[in-house]
C-alpha cells in the first residue's frame, strides 16, 4: 500500500510568488492534515481537510489557503511568498473519526 | 506555557543505554502520539496512546492521563535510534496535533 505522498519534494520560490504544494492520502482516509515545520521551530497545524471540506485551520494568514479534492487528496497554496514560509511542510492524512495518523515524506520550501 | 513539554531537549547516550523521554500536556486529550523524525524531515509514527501502555520491539511508551504525562523508553538503544523524537497530543475535541518541540537524541556507538 502506497502512503502518503507529497510533490514536489524541494523547491525554490522567490519573495512575492505563489506556490502550491500536493499531497496524496494513503487510500482510504478521507482526512488530509498540513503542518508546517519552520526552522528552529516546532511543528504547527495549518489546515485540516475532511470529506472535501475545510473544518479547521491554524494561526496563520488567508494566503495559506488550500481544498481538497474528490479524490480526498490535497492542495496547499501560499500566496505572495515571505521570506518566514521558508519551512518543511508536512502533509497526514487519517480515517475519518480515527486518531491514528500517516505522515507524508514533506515538501521543503525555500523562499529567497 | 506550550500545551505540550517535553525534556530533555537533547540528549546523548552510549549505544546499549536505557533511555528515556517525558513528555507532560496542560490539556484533556483524546490520544497522544509519539513520533520519530529523521533528518531529511519524513514522520514516522510510533504510538498512538489513550491508556496504559505500549511496546514495540525495543520502544515502550506510557500514558497516565491523571496525571497528563507520558513516557516513551527506548531499550538497548542503538546508533539508529538517533533522530528526533516528538510527544504530540489531540486535545479535547479537536483533530488536529498538537505538538512538544522534540527531544533529538544521539546513541554513539
Amino acid at each position: 500500500e502506497a502512503g502518503v505522498t507529497q510533490s514536489p519534494t524541494h523547491l525554490i520560490k522567490t519573495r512575492g510568488q505563489q506556490v502550491t504544494l500536493r499531497c496524496s492520502p494513503i487510500s482510504g482516509h478521507t482526512s488530509v492534515y498540513w503542518y508546517q515545520q519552520a526552522l528552529g521551530l516546532g511543528l504547527q497545524f495549518l489546515l485540516w481537510y475532511d470529506e472535501g471540506e475545510e473544518r479547521n485551520r491554524g494561526n496563520f494568514p488567508p494566503r495559506f489557503s488550500g481544498r481538497q479534492f474528490p479524490n480526498y487528496s490535497s492542495e496547499l497554496n501560499v500566496n505572495a511568498l515571505e521570506l518566514e514560509d521558508s519551512a518543511l511542510y508536512l502533509c497526514a492524512s487519517s480515517f475519518t473519526g480515527s486518531g491514528g495518523y500517516t505522515f507524508g515524506s514533506g515538501t521543503r520550501l525555500t523562499v529567497v | 506555557k506550550n500545551e505540550v513539554e517535553q525534556s530533555p531537549q537533547n540528549l546523548t547516550a552510549q549505544e546499549g543505554e536505557f533511555i528515556t523521554i517525558n513528555c507532560s500536556y496542560s490539556v484533556g486529550i483524546s490520544a497522544l502520539h509519539w513520533l520519530q523524525q529523521h533528518p531529511g524531515g519524513g514522520i514516522v509514527s510510533l504510538f498512538m496512546l489513550s491508556s496504559g501502555k505500549k511496546k514495540h520491539g525495543r520502544l515502550i511508551a506510557t500514558i497516565n492521563i491523571q496525571e497528563k504525562h507520558s513516557s516513551l523508553h527506548i531499550t538497548a538503544s542503538h546508533p539508529r535510534d538517533s533522530a528526533v523524537y516528538i510527544c504530540a497530543v489531540i486535545p479535547g475535541s479537536a483533530r488536529q496535533l498538537t505538538f512538544g518541540s522534540g527531544t533529538q537524541l544521539t546513541v554513539l556507538p
